[in-house]
């Protein structure tokens, strides 16, 4: 089955403390995406990737951090500078950016500080 | 900023009925428009996309384009409670040097009443 997988799909950090969310897919597609969503509130992106070795900052970069070593992978570090880390982190694919880009969703990571 | 505009809702409507879904966006060379839905604690998922103005008709689902107005409307026909979702609206814009922007509205809750 093609897809993407996200683990874990709840994740508690501690203060202080550096998680990632591992975003995996075998679609083949070239772009990857890292969205947020709080409740009651539409996707923000955090970062975006075209290629590999690759990555932008989206609208809410700060505090976070990603890397794009495969086309397979896109993981995402919360660091301990992002202050408000709780809630429904999203990762996305797409076949290539333009404007018939249609994004394919992961199942989601809640995070939530302990 | 580019801003895509849902009303939060809840929108309820009966079983049966036709649910209407709207959306404004602020940029006027916005070009491609897309519907998610979004079931609670769920990811995402593509429903419809339409780019020329005009209606296009998916099984019980239509979604109408008035650039014009900036405008994008989703229709569902015979609402069934599984239909009960959040609808997001999202909208590309071309915003040069070969880069498309992705914009997501916060999506309108729909509530279908058996």
């Amino acid at each position: 089955d093609g897809g993407i997988t996200q683990s874990p799909k709840y994740l508690f950090r501690k203060e202080g403390q550096n998680v990632t969310l591992s975003c995996e897919q075998n679609l083949n597609h070239d772009a990857m995406y890292w969205y947020r969503q709080d409740p009651g509130q539409g996707l923000r992106l955090i970062y975006y990737s075209q290629i590999v070795n690759d990555f932008q900052k989206g609208d809410i970069a700060e505090g976070y951090s990603v890397s794009r070593e495969k086309k397979e992978s896109f993981p995402l570090t919360v660091t301990s500078a992002q202050k408000n880390p709780t809630a429904f982190y999203l990762c996305a694919s797409s076949l290539s950016p333009g404007l018939n880009e249609k994004l394919f969703f992961g199942s989601g990571t809640q995070l939530s500080v302990l | 900023q580019k801003e895509v505009e849902q009303n939060s809702g809840p929108l309820s409507v009966p079983e049966g009925a036709i649910a209407s879904l709207n959306c404004t966006y602020s940029d006027r060379v916005s070009q491609s428009f897309f519907w998610y839905r979004q079931y609670s604690g769920k990811s995402p998922e593509l429903i419809m996309s339409i780019y020329s103005n005009g209606d296009k008709e998916d099984g019980r689902f239509t979604a109408q384009l008035n650039k014009a107005s900036q405008y994008v409307s989703l229709l569902i026909r015979d609402s069934q409670p599984s239909d009960s979702a959040t609808y997001l609206c999202a909208v590309i814009t071309y915003s040069g040097a070969g880069s498309y922007q992705l914009t997501f509205g916060k999506g309108t809750k729909l509530s279908v009443i058996p």
